[in-house]
């Protein structure tokens, strides 16, 4: 039972332009979502969150959109640049104890 | 501090063999995760502690697996009578958790595994 789906396995994108990832859940109860980037034979690195009581949340090149009656995340990415190029991985809990990932979306930025 | 380390980065063992890993989290944090990573999937939670109080298991955490923390600190994972599907990335996970502080988890680099 996938409870955070993403459905794009992968994306690329010509550098400079802009990467939009999405994530889609199914538990409303979900209250705070993240966004993890992860390189070959690393662990996740922590990107960018959101609670449920805001609808955006920026952090210098990234944006997070929540659009909670579509209960729909997606993650801006501008301007992307080839470093970006990892898979990224959507995360949600509900009440801040498990965390539910999605499988991840391969990003290439190509040069 | 150098962030959550994780010790064996790789592992290779037979079918019934018994294994150990061990996760060092970020010095302050009170929490640890241990998550389950197969190839094309994202990170499946197994268990988490707060301090050395091991407080939700997941039903994929059979009986031949289990996890210490025992002074709060560092953690073990150890697997009894390995199957070759237990093959697959372990990753630890640690985190803050306060009354004001909204958790954001922090990785270690993952240990991976592969049960021949």
């Amino acid at each position: 039972d996938q409870q955070v789906k993403q459905n794009s396995p992968s994306l690329s994108v010509q550098e400079g332009r802009i990467s939009i990832l999405n994530c889609d859940y199914t538990n409303s109860m979900f209250d705070y979502f993240l966004w993890y980037k992860k390189y070959p034979a690393e662990g996740p690195t922590f990107l960018i969150s959101i609670s449920s009581i805001k609808d955006k949340n920026e952090d210098g090149r990234f944006t997070v959109f929540l659009n909670k009656s579509a209960k729909h995340l997606s993650l801006h990415i501008v301007p992307s640049q080839p470093g970006d190029s990892a898979v990224y991985f959507c995360a949600a809990s509900a009440g801040g104890n498990q965390f539910y990932f999605g499988t991840g979306t391969s990003l290439t930025v190509i040069p | 501090d150098t962030g959550v380390s994780q010790d064996p980065r790789h592992k290779i063992t037979k079918r019934g063999q018994n294994v150990t890993f061990r996760c060092d989290p970020i010095s302050e944090h009170n929490r640890l995760y241990w998550y389950r990573q197969t190839l094309g999937q994202g990170p499946e939670f197994l268990t988490y502690f707060q301090n050395e109080a091991q407080l939700e298991k997941s039903r994929l955490l059979s009986d031949r697996f289990s996890a210490e923390r025992p002074k709060g600190s560092f953690s073990t994972l150890e697997i009894q009578r390995t199957e070759q599907g237990d093959s697959a990335m372990y990753l630890c996970a640690s985190s803050l958790k306060g009354l004001a502080v909204r958790e954001t988890q922090y990785f270690g680099p993952g240990t991976r595994l592969l049960v021949l």
